[in-house]
């Protein structure tokens, strides 16, 4: 079984700049996840689908922060435009979907690096 | 108060040595309750699920103390692929939501 898949793996752009990145989830997974992770910390949930509609962006900056799930599989999170402050790992997960089971499958993550 | 805190570390072990990590958490409505590692430059795994009994797998023993709220994680014979950050998740709701906590940095030395 194919894992969650994310691209870029690493991106470096300028500051003003807009950045987009890709997640596939496992197949059948109809929860998908956006988490940002700052050197040091723990995942910080942004985003929380159920097949293609958002149940939860209530920490997602939406004056410059934006996401999608088309057909409730693929998903883009994107940037515009980027901060300083968001240099980051942005991690993608996805989940069965069952309540309480907690088992959440990371990508390795989009590392962005903002100058 | 954060929902979920735990120590930073960095713990500082030796092979064989028996460690162990708390991880506390604020929100009593909290179901569900995780430990995930993390190597560095990678992405978080689950390591085990925490059920209200405790639970062991090997060297790995977790337990859920819900009086006090608060989770820990022991490991015994500490060997050197152990050496990671190990991440404290919960879901509260059951909505599938899962908060983590910073992690906690275990470093075994030979």
């Amino acid at each position: 079984e194919a894992g969650v898949v994310q691209s870029p793996r690493y991106k470096i752009i300028e500051k003003k700049q807009p950045v987009a990145f890709w997640c596939n989830p496992i197949s059948g997974h109809n929860t998908l996840y956006w988490y940002l992770q700052n050197l040091g910390q723990g995942p910080e949930l942004l985003i929380r689908y159920e097949n293609e509609e958002a149940v939860d962006d209530s920490q997602l900056p939406k004056d410059r922060f934006s996401a999608e799930r088309l057909k409730g599989v693929d998903s883009t999170l994107k940037i515009q435009p980027a901060e300083l402050g968001d240099s980051a790992v942005y991690l993608c997960a996805s989940s069965r979907g069952t309540v309480n089971t907690g088992e959440l499958f990371f990508g390795e993550g989009s590392r962005l690096t903002v100058l | 108060r954060k929902e979920v805190e735990q120590d930073p570390g960095p713990f500082n072990v030796p092979e064989g040595a028996t460690v162990a990590f708390n991880c506390t958490y604020s929100n009593s409505a909290s179901q569900s309750f995780f430990w995930y590692r993390q190597d560095c430059r990678k992405e978080p795994k689950l390591l085990m699920s925490v059920y209200s009994s405790g639970n062991e797998d090997g060297r790995f023993t977790a337990q859920l103390n819900r009086a006090s709220q608060y989770i820990s994680l022991l490991i015994r014979d500490s060997k050197l692929s152990d050496s990671a950050t190990y991440l404290c998740g919960l879901e509260t709701g059951g909505y599938q939501k899962v908060t983590f906590g910073t992690g906690t940095k275990l470093q075994v030395i030979p």
